[in-house]
């Protein structure tokens, strides 16, 4: 079946430090990989994807490279703000899942002025 | 307006009462989920309807069920509430582009 591993949180960064959050998959088929980010009192928000191998999604200065001989999809960015502090979800979903996501226990981000 | 709305957003209940939880979306997707999200486990798939003659149980059914009321309206329903099923609901749609569309949440607390 399919699975989402992230790394362990919570992480606490200063404003403008590096960010990234790890997420490794296991997967039938060929997902499509996304994350998703959630800020506070809010619902889930697409934050960026990639539907195939070396695809690089970005959105808000955050990116994501679909790596698929390591099965990974690391979410980077260079500065973070505080405005970044949220929740993030790492999710895949494959062909013959019929949208179905399978989430990431989600990791949350607070960032320190 | 938002494109998909829950209502209501808070709720407090006691056990064994019946809950419903209510799911409308403008963006004319005929894909429909519902989740909870606990903390430390992410989100889990309760219930997901691709039409409103296609209803689907997800990974985490037990004590629940739902109605597709039209290809707008997703319905979950907590026949007899337990304090367990306390937790953060989550509605979303799809297209058949795979991308889904959340809405706001509605925080249910079972006592």
């Amino acid at each position: 079946g399919n699975s989402v591993t992230q790394m362990e949180g919570p992480v606490t960064l200063s404003e403008e430090a590096f960010l990234t959050i790890n997420c490794t998959y296991t997967a039938t088929g060929y997902p499509s990989l996304f994350w998703y980010v959630q800020y506070p009192g809010e619902g889930l928000q697409l934050l960026l994807k990639a539907t195939k191998a070396d695809d690089k999604g970005s959105n808000k200065g955050f990116e994501a490279t679909y790596r698929k001989e390591t099965t990974s999809f690391h979410l980077e960015k260079g500065s973070v703000q505080v405005s970044d502090s949220a929740v993030y979800f790492c999710a895949l979903t494959t062909t013959g899942a019929n949208s179905k996501l399978t989430f990431g226990k989600g990791i949350t981000l607070s960032v320190r002025p | 307006d938002a494109d998909v709305t829950q209502t209501p957003r808070n709720r407090i209940t006691k056990t064994g009462k019946r809950i419903m939880l209510e799911c409308s979306q403008t963006k004319g997707h005929d894909r429909m989920y519902w989740y909870r999200q606990d903390p430390g486990l992410g989100l889990r798939l309760i219930y997901y309807s691709f039409d409103v003659k296609d209803i689907n149980k997800g990974e985490i059914s037990d004590g629940y069920s739902v109605s597709r009321q039209a290809q707008a309206k997703f319905s979950l329903s907590l026949e007899s509430a337990i304090p367990n099923q306390t937790a953060l609901y989550f509605c979303a749609t799809a297209s058949s582009y795979n991308e889904q569309f959340f809405g706001p949440g509605t925080r249910l607390t079972v006592l």
